[in-house]
């Protein structure tokens, strides 16, 4: 049972464009949800997080939203760069999971064109 | 600050022997998580402790797998009998107490022959 869903394996845009990324969750608990950024041969590196009482965060060019209703989040990188080419996985973590634990999506690959 | 470390960062075994994986997490962290990431998967949950409370073993695949976590910092994963299909990057991380945002390691890429 996949409680969180990247539907899109891969994204290709171009540098200065934005990219938007979409996960869904199927788990009404949780309550904290999370994006992670991934180069080939390093851990997961944090990279923006979002509450459930929230429906916006920002961090430069990175923002999240959330979509309680829908149990949907996007992930927007406004400009994209060549070095934001990496896999993105969002995560989510609720009261009824062991202490934070995440659970995960697959993961979309982002590649940034110059 | 230095970041959480695991060792050693490759490891090629053999299918049936014991492998141990070493987590060091952030300073003054007392959650400490272990993933691990199969070819093509994402993230799979496997273990978590926090603190001196029993730890939550909820995602180990099976009675091969078992982790320790000596004085609340260093942790090891140990992977007895390993099997093939066990290859994947094992990931460690901490955050600190009850904290939400967890920071990950650089990973063991565990091969198993």
């Amino acid at each position: 049972d996949q409680q969180v869903k990247q539907n899109s394996p891969s994204l290709s845009v171009q540098e200065g464009r934005i990219s938007i990324l979409n996960c869904d969750y199927t788990n009404s608990m949780f309550d904290y949800f999370l994006w992670y950024k991934k180069y080939p041969a390093e851990g997961p590196t944090f990279l923006i997080s979002i509450s459930s009482i929230k429906d916006k965060n920002e961090d430069g060019r990175f923002t999240v939203f959330l979509n309680k209703s829908a149990k949907h989040l996007s992930l927007h990188i406004v400009p994209s760069q060549p070095g934001d080419s990496a896999v993105y996985f969002c995560a989510a973590s609720g009261v009824e999971t062991s202490g934070s634990r995440l659970t995960f999506g697959e993961g979309t690959q982002l590649t940034v064109n110059p | 600050g230095a970041g959480v470390s695991q060792s050693p960062s490759n490891k090629v075994t053999e299918k049936g022997k014991d492998v141990e994986l070493r987590c060091d997490p952030i300073s003054g962290h007392t959650a400490l998580y272990w993933y691990r990431q199969s070819l093509g998967q994402g993230l799979e949950f496997l273990i978590y402790f926090q603190g001196n409370s029993a730890p939550d073993k909820s995602g180990l695949p099976s009675d091969r797998f078992s982790a320790e976590r000596t004085g609340g910092s260093v942790s090891t994963l140990t992977i007895q009998r390993t099997q093939q299909e066990d290859s994947a990057v094992y990931l460690c991380a901490s955050s600190e107490p009850w904290g939400e945002t967890q920071y990950f390691g650089p990973g063991t890429r565990l091969t198993v022959l």
